[in-house]
């Protein structure tokens, strides 16, 4: 079983549209939750921190479920702009290290 | 200045070279990390350092030697490569304390053995 879990996608939405990401995490020692996301033949960039009281960023809502080890993103009124692959990751403290989900891609259509 | 440079951005090179990636951060983060990222794939963990000290060698083999000079430098080098090992090499860094797990990647090197 892979450390994190993503929903496989492709995601293919309407502009507009509102979508959601899944996915789970096995180490329960894992500390911190994060959204990348890594645009085509680019470098993957945070896009936002996940915590247990959820947090919204703009169009961006996250949500952390420490007992379930799940960890979710919606996006709303999607934009073309949004077309990327989002990676859901874990973080160790003590093993300082990233954990990567296999990525999630989306494509918003016009 | 939130940046994480690398060099070169393209590299072709022969399964007999020696070559050398590099990655520089002015962030004053003291954790620095190679991943390798093959198409349509997570990025995979290579190395980490702290504080200029390897913590972690995700049983990378020994054709790959990561260097750390100093604290905002780190060189990934490279002898006897093989035609898999053609990827994008990922830098990237990060605090340590507050602020932990969230890494500022590099643009990385797109690498390819021939």
């Amino acid at each position: 079983r892979k450390e994190v879990e993503q929903d496989p996608g492709p995601f293919n939405v309407p502009e507009g549209a509102t979508v959601a990401f899944n996915c789970t995490y096995s180490n329960s020692a894992s500390q911190s939750f994060f959204w990348y996301r890594q645009d085509c033949r680019k470098e993957p960039k945070l896009l936002m921190s996940v915590y247990s009281s959820g947090n919204e960023d703009g169009r961006f809502t996250a949500q952390l479920n420490r007992a379930s080890q799940y960890i979710s993103l919606l996006i709303r009124d999607s934009k073309l702009s949004d077309s990327a692959t989002y990676l859901c990751v874990a973080y160790s403290g003590s093993a300082r290290q990233l954990t990567f989900g296999s990525g999630t891609q989306l494509t918003v259509l016009p | 200045d939130t940046e994480v440079t690398q060099t070169p951005k393209h590299l072709v090179m022969g399964m007999t070279n020696k070559k050398s990636l590099k990655c520089e951060q002015h962030m004053g983060h003291r954790a620095m990390y190679w991943y390798k990222q093959k198409a349509k794939k997570p990025p995979e963990l290579m190395f980490v350092y702290s504080y200029e000290k390897l913590s972690i060698n995700e049983s990378v083999p020994s054709r790959f030697s990561p260097e750390c000079p100093n604290s905002s430098l780190l060189n990934l080098h490279l002898h006897a490569l093989q035609p898999e090992d053609s990827a994008l090499y990922l830098c990237a860094s990060s605090q340590e304390g507050r602020g932990q797990g969230v890494a500022f990647f590099g643009q990385g090197t797109r690498l390819t053995v021939v």
